[in-house]
């Protein structure tokens, strides 16, 4: 299997923009996370998704983000607009229900660094 | 109170030595834990997990669980310096939900 696919590995955007990060979870995962990571706060849970339903977005900022899922295979995290404040890696991992308590396993892809000027 | 705490480091070690890294959480509920490795500049990658009481032995690495003091530990044995990366220590939501709760991790350095 290929793992998590995110795309782009790194993006550059200027204040006021709108960015869509993407995410290709591994085939068969019936939950889908989105993540942000930084120096100061760590690796933050955003929003998580189970058979494409969102099902906790507390950890999303604000109202400028929101996150998609329309199908077992492709899900999206869009920040419009973007801050610099919102500079950051935000990783997609993706887990899967089954397989006892292995079920809680995240399996990560490489990550989106995002650098809002 | 965060749901799980580690020490940030960081923590340095010679090589050879044995480097020990702690994490404690709150919720008596959750069931599995969990240590991912972080490389500067990539993702975190799973090393070893565990849910029952005592030890979990992998190669040089050994995870401990011990529930009623809700602690958990990794000891690398023979430190090498690749071993020099952050090192997280994930929690489990009680309740039977998939996410994890992440400690802000320790950052390891192996010193040659």
């Amino acid at each position: 299997d290929a793992g998590v696919i995110q795309s782009p590995r790194h993006e550059v955007t200027e204040m006021g923009q709108e960015v869509t990060l993407r995410c290709k979870p591994i085939s068969g995962h019936d939950y889908l996370f989105w993540y942000r990571q930084t120096m100061m706060r760590g690796l933050e849970l955003l929003i998580y998704f189970n058979n494409n339903v969102p099902i906790d977005d507390s950890g999303m900022p604000e109202d400028r983000f929101s996150a998609k899922m329309p199908n077992a295979s492709f899900s999206t995290l869009k920040i419009q607009p973007s801050e610099p404040r919102d500079s950051a890696v935000y990783f997609c991992a993706s887990s899967s229900s089954m397989g006892g308590l292995a079920k809680n396993i995240q399996y990560f892809g490489a990550g989106t660094r995002l650098s809002v000027l | 109170q965060k749901e799980v705490e580690q020490n940030s480091g960081p923590l340095s070690v010679p090589e050879g030595a044995i480097a020990s890294l702690n994490c404690t959480y709150s919720d008596r509920g959750s069931q599995s834990f969990f240590w991912y490795r972080q490389y500067s500049g990539k993702s975190p990658e799973l090393i070893m997990f565990i849910y029952s009481n005592g030890d979990k032995e992998d190669g040089r690495f050994t995870a401990q669980l011990n529930k009623a003091s809700q602690y958990v530990s990794l000891l690398i044995r023979d430190s090498q310096p690749s071993d020099s990366a952050t090192y997280l220590c994930a929690v489990s939501s009680p309740g039977g939900a998939n996410n994890l709760f992440f400690g802000t991790g320790t950052r390891l350095t192996v010193i040659p």
